[in-house]
């Protein structure tokens, strides 16, 4: 059964700092990963999808990596900013299924 | 245009009540999901429809009931719930096989 973790839980940082949020999965038979961001009580927001061909994938500041081998997604965040705070999910698409198997989160705050 | 939009926006209902939620997408794509989210959870998927037809249900009690119409369309007929099904529900998007997912923004659902 495929098992998608996210460290940390929650972070707090001031702003303009770079940082990176990390995501695991036990099985790396997926299609892809999907990094998405959550506001509180809002839908999601697909940040960037990594194929399980690619390695990484950028979008202005965002800059996700996928290491099928280890098991491994990083979403890395350039000049973090107050509008950046929100949860951050990432989720694999399971082979064979079409089931995106979600990590917990994680909760990031940017202090200005 | 990828947007994927929902109504209601917020549903209070009673548990001997009927109601429907709607989701509603124009990108072309051909699968559609139903999403459960309780509060600082990830979500869990419900339902998948691909090419209008149901492929996976994941064995959600028959006090819900989805419906797609079209291609375009998809509805959840809620009736007889209870208060553990409040939650938000979060409809989704994307072509079938290995597309990203677009989510809507939900429909926060309270059951008295």
């Amino acid at each position: 059964k495929q098992e998608v973790t996210q460290i940390p839980a929650a972070l707090s940082v001031p702003e303009g700092e770079n940082l990176v949020l990390n995501c695991s999965f036990t099985d790396s038979a997926i299609y892809n990963l999907q990094w998405f961001r959550q506001d509180p009580g809002k839908g999601l927001t697909s940040l960037l999808l990594i194929q399980s061909s690619q390695r990484e994938q950028t979008s202005g500041r965002l800059n996700a990596s996928l290491d099928k081998s280890s098991g491994r997604s990083t979403l890395y965040i350039a000049a973090s900013q107050p509008g950046d705070s929100a949860t951050y999910l990432c989720a694999g698409l399971i082979q064979g299924a079409q089931k995106l198997v979600f990590g917990q989160g994680t909760r990031l705050t940017i202090n200005p | 245009d990828t947007e994927v939009t929902q109504t209601p926006k917020h549903l209070v209902m009673g548990m001997t009540n009927k109601k429907s939620l709607k989701c509603e997408q124009h990108m072309g794509h051909r699968a559609m999901y139903w999403y459960k989210q309780k509060a600082k959870k990830p979500p869990e998927l419900m339902f998948v429809y691909s090419y209008e037809k149901l492929s996976i249900n994941e064995s959600v009690p028959s006090r819900f009931s989805p419906e797609c119409p079209n291609s375009s369309l998809l509805n959840l007929h809620l009736h007889a719930l209870q208060p553990e099904d409040s939650a938000l529900y979060l409809c989704a998007s994307s072509q079938p096989g290995r597309g990203r997912q677009y989510f809507g923004p939900g429909t926060r659902l309270l059951v008295l």
